[in-house]
């Protein structure tokens, strides 16, 4: 996974909780990103990194926030998770804006 | 919010049959369009990185072009395998803001 780690894998939790996915890379790659996954929707931005603490919003950020204090890690984090945020979260970096993205394996959040 | 349409979501072709499918983007200030396949519980990987119109860009028996003035991209299979059988994903980026916008996939199967 060109050398993309996102942790945990899969997560069980209770509405109201805070949640935080780890995405670590060891390919020095300057942009990173949080996509979710939905069965209707494909892949859709929640926040990109273009920079150590440079971020900026997506499509969908509404309810999530994000930090990068190095290069290597992007955190996500729901304050306060909600049903409607069970899904297939999934990170991934690119060298520059114009290219390809390598993404994780995906981290699997479900809300109870 | 880019809309980036694919077709047809899903196909099912015979082994050694050619087959190709569109991804359909805003023509309006174009600035890259890029081929992902995903297979079944692994993540997005991509194929292609498009940015010139007439671009046509391969890969073993798969090919791509793209069309920026009309704003559609053709991807192209030539002699179906089994192993081709994933779903195939277009991203489509303008020319301010830095987030790729996603379609929903067109789903292969190709049966032996």
């Amino acid at each position: 996974d060109a050398g993309i780690t996102q942790s945990p894998r899969h997560k069980v939790t209770e509405t109201g909780t805070p949640v935080t996915l780890r995405c670590h890379q060891t390919e020095n790659h300057r942009y990173m990103y949080w996509y979710r996954q939905d069965p209707g929707h494909g892949l859709r931005l929640i926040h990109y990194s273009y920079g150590v603490k440079d971020t900026d919003k997506g499509e969908v950020s509404d309810g999530y926030s994000v930090s990068r204090s190095k290069t290597e890690d992007f955190l996500l984090t729901l304050e306060s998770a909600t049903s409607s945020q069970t899904s297939v979260y999934f990170c991934a970096i690119g060298g520059s804006d114009q290219n390809i993205q390598y993404f994780g394996a995906g981290t699997r959040l479900s809300v109870l | 919010i880019l809309n980036v349409e694919q077709s047809p979501q899903s196909l099912h072709v015979q082994e050694g049959d050619s087959t190709n499918f569109t991804c359909s983007f805003p023509s309006s200030n174009f600035y890259a369009l890029h081929w992902y396949r995903w297979e079944t519980a692994k993540s997005p990987e991509a194929l292609f990185v498009m940015t010139l119109n007439g671009d046509e860009k391969k890969k073993g028996r798969i090919s791509a072009t793209l069309n920026t003035k009309e704003g559609y991209s053709y991807l192209y299979i030539k002699g179906s395998q089994p192993e081709d059988s994933a779903t195939y994903l277009c991203a489509s980026r303008g020319d301010t803001g830095n987030q790729f916008y996603f379609g929903t996939g067109t789903s292969l199967t190709v049966i032996p």
